[in-house]
């Protein structure tokens, strides 16, 4: 069974701090993907970012990064220079290689929250 | 290019009653999945549903059941709700493994 922990339940941080959101999974799949999503007060998940599981290069996107490593099955996201936008509850997400993204096993999310 | 909308907004049921989600996936989307998100959790797979056949079913009771239209939009029925069923729930359309695309989801509210 697949299995994602975001020990983190919340996070406050303030503006321009960097703030690192942790996800460690657990699947018997060799061949699987990792999803971060952000989920603002309108409820909407917004999709950030995908990695499949050969894949362990990490990603640099503006003020986000994502550092994926099979070895310790994390998949931690940095957010660097924190602003008040970025307060919303992130999920990390898995799903396997045989369905579609859809169809994916969520943590319970870390909401957080950057003050001004 | 609309996203995946859902309707209603909100909706408050009696316990006992049964309530009614609608979902219209991405033009072009033939697959539309079902999370129930309770309060500070969250999202539990419910149901997904793939040119019109339940394809894959979560971890809840059969009063939780739905179904998808020739146009590939999807109901989603709650009977005889009960209060621990109140929750947003969330629909979500894909193509392929790269990605999935949500609503903004219906916040179901059982008194």
């Amino acid at each position: 069974a697949q299995k994602v922990t975001q020990a983190q339940t919340e996070i406050s941080v303030v503006e321009k701090e960097d703030v690192t959101l942790d996800c460690v999974y657990e699947t018997r799949d060799t061949t699987y993907y990792l999803f971060w999503y952000k989920q603002p007060p309108s409820g909407e998940l917004v999709f950030l970012i995908r990695r499949n599981s050969f894949d362990e290069q990490n990603e640099i996107s503006g003020r986000y990064s994502w550092n994926f490593q099979k070895s310790t099955s994390s998949f931690n996201f940095t957010i660097t220079a924190s602003q008040v936008v970025d307060s919303a509850v992130y999920f990390c997400a898995l799903s396997e290689a045989d369905t579609n993204a859809g169809k994916s096993t969520f943590g319970d999310g870390t909401t957080l929250t950057v003050k001004p | 290019e609309a996203g995946v909308t859902q309707s209603p907004t909100h909706l408050i049921k009696t316990r006992g009653q049964q309530a009614t989600l609608r979902c219209s996936p991405i033009s072009g989307h033939t697959s539309v999945y079902w999370y129930q998100q309770a309060l500070g959790l969250g999202l539990q797979f419910l149901l997904w549903y793939d040119e019109g056949e339940e394809r894959n079913r979560g971890n809840f009771p059969p009063r939780f059941s739905g179904r998808q239209f020739p146009n590939y939009s999807s109901e989603l029925n709650v009977n005889a709700l009960e209060l621990e069923d109140s929750a947003l729930y969330l629909c979500a359309s894909s193509l392929s493994k790269l990605e999935a695309f949500f609503g903004q989801g219906t916040r179901l509210t059982v008194v």
